[in-house]
């Protein structure tokens, strides 16, 4: 079945520093989605990305899909405290359901 | 703005016991959602509901069952709980299964002893 993965697991960064994770998937996705879960909270819907090759930015947050629509990245520049929390990517291949990669955790040290 | 409500927000059961953890939405969505997550796996689909009446399994469906009587209702049950179903679940739903953007509820924090 497919499968979607995501790097790092975990990242601590610097307050101010620039922040980056990936998401792969095993099979050509139709759409993909990303959401941010904070500590002891649940996840919130960040974006959804559909055609091949997308960039869309909310603020300081770049998200990108791959040429190929098999992986996706979201980037965040300059990271703040309240960044901190875990970002899941979601990728649905034609007619299936989304299936949520295992998430990067991001810590932001002040 | 109530959007996915889940109950109970926590609750401890001993081996073989049974419960159903409830979800309601406010938002008129047709498909609904329960996911499971476990520390380091992300949101693994347990089951879904595409539209009121009909209930379809997910990736861990095992142990669990669902039922989908009112469009805004969503009931999961644990015939024999187990310790491996310790874990968070949350409750979802979406205007459209395959592109809508899901909302979750706030999480039910299970364990099983």
């Amino acid at each position: 079945g497919q499968q979607v993965m995501q790097i790092p697991q975990y990242q601590h960064v610097q307050e101010g520093e620039d922040f980056t994770t990936y998401c792969n998937s095993s099979t050509t996705l139709s759409n993909i989605q990303w959401y941010k879960q904070r500590p002891g909270g649940h996840p919130v819907f960040l974006i959804q990305l559909v055609k091949s090759g997308e960039v869309k930015k909310q603020k300081r947050l770049t998200f990108q899909f791959g040429e190929a629509k098999k992986n996706s990245s979201l980037h965040i520049t300059a990271t703040q405290t309240t960044d901190v929390g875990t970002y899941f990517c979601a990728g649905s291949s034609y007619g299936q359901n989304f299936v949520f990669g295992p998430g990067t955790r991001l810590s932001v040290l002040p | 703005n109530a959007g996915v409500t889940q109950t109970p927000k926590f609750q401890v059961l001993k081996t073989g016991q049974s419960m159903t953890l409830q979800c309601a939405q406010d938002m008129n969505h047709n498909s609904m959602y329960w996911y499971r997550q476990d520390p380091g796996m992300g949101l693994r689909l347990i089951y879904y509901s595409a539209s009121e009446g009909t209930t379809d399994k997910g990736e861990v469906p095992d142990g669990y069952n669902v039922s989908r009587l009112k469009k805004q209702n969503f009931l999961l049950g644990l015939e024999s709980a187990a310790p491996s179903q310790t874990s968070v679940y949350f409750c979802a739903s979406s205007p459209d299964r395959l592109a809508g953007e899901l909302f979750f509820g706030e999480g039910s924090r299970l364990t099983v002893l």
